[in-house]
């Protein structure tokens, strides 16, 4: 059974810093490609990072460039989002989410087939 | 960044009855379009990728049809765990990925 497991969440300052990570088990966690969505309260999903199976592309959203950095460590089975400088409207619940492409013919599709439970972030004085 | 505009906002429907749900993209997604569904203190569970193909394990009362700039998805005969938030995704432009802002589907 697919797991993906976040942890890290927490209250911290305007300014400060925090790092999720997130467990997988059940798959191949080395074969996927994964991704951090995250969602502020009662609003709508926020894609936030990609990074690929090896970790060696990695794309972020333009409200978090230059913040956050994803990475990931295949022997552990996890993946992780360093938060820097945060800001009071980082605050959400961050979930982890794989990435998985549909093949046919001459394209794929993709989408995000397994999420985990989600860690909040409130960033707040 | 191709933006996603769900509509209705809220949409009221008895049990039982269809429930007909749109997603429209500000240029052509092909058919890389996905359904999620949200319920409260959930995460979302993916319901349609690729437009219209069900991913496993959901029940054949969802569909979900369109393609470029045009998608909907259909419940055909509602239960009472259908009343959730339905999100749309598109992953053809990409990055970034984008969502559309979610459609409540609530009893009435």
């Amino acid at each position: 059974e697919v797991q993906l497991v976040e942890s890290g969440g927490g209250l911290v300052q305007p300014g400060g810093s925090l790092r999720l990570s997130c467990a997988a088990s059940g798959f191949t966690f080395s074969s996927y490609e994964m991704n951090w969505v995250r969602q502020a309260p009662g609003k709508g999903l926020e894609w936030v990072s990609y990074i690929s199976s090896s970790g060696s592309t990695i794309y972020y959203a333009d409200s978090v460039k230059g913040r956050f950095t994803i990475s990931r460590d295949n022997a552990k089975n996890s993946l992780y989002l360093q938060m820097n400088s945060l800001r009071a409207e980082d605050t959400a619940v961050y979930y982890c989410a794989r990435d998985h492409q549909y093949y046919y013919g001459s394209g794929s599709y993709r989408y995000f087939d397994y999420w985990g439970q989600g860690t909040l972030v409130t960033v707040s004085s | 960044e191709i933006v996603m505009t769900q509509s209705p906002a809220t949409l009221s429907v008895s049990p039982g009855e269809r429930a007909t749900l749109s997603c429209r993209a500000s240029q052509s997604v092909s058919s890389n379009l996905a359904w999620y569904q949200q319920k409260p203190g959930q995460a979302p569970r993916l319901l349609i990728y690729g437009a219209s193909t069900r991913a496993t394990g959901i029940p054949a009362r969802f569909s979900g049809s369109g393609s470029g700039t045009e998608f909907t998805l259909t419940i055909s005969s509602l239960q009472s765990e259908d009343f959730a938030v339905y999100y749309c995704q598109q992953y053809n432009n990409w990055p970034p990925s984008t969502f559309g802002q979610g459609t409540r589907l609530e009893i009435k």
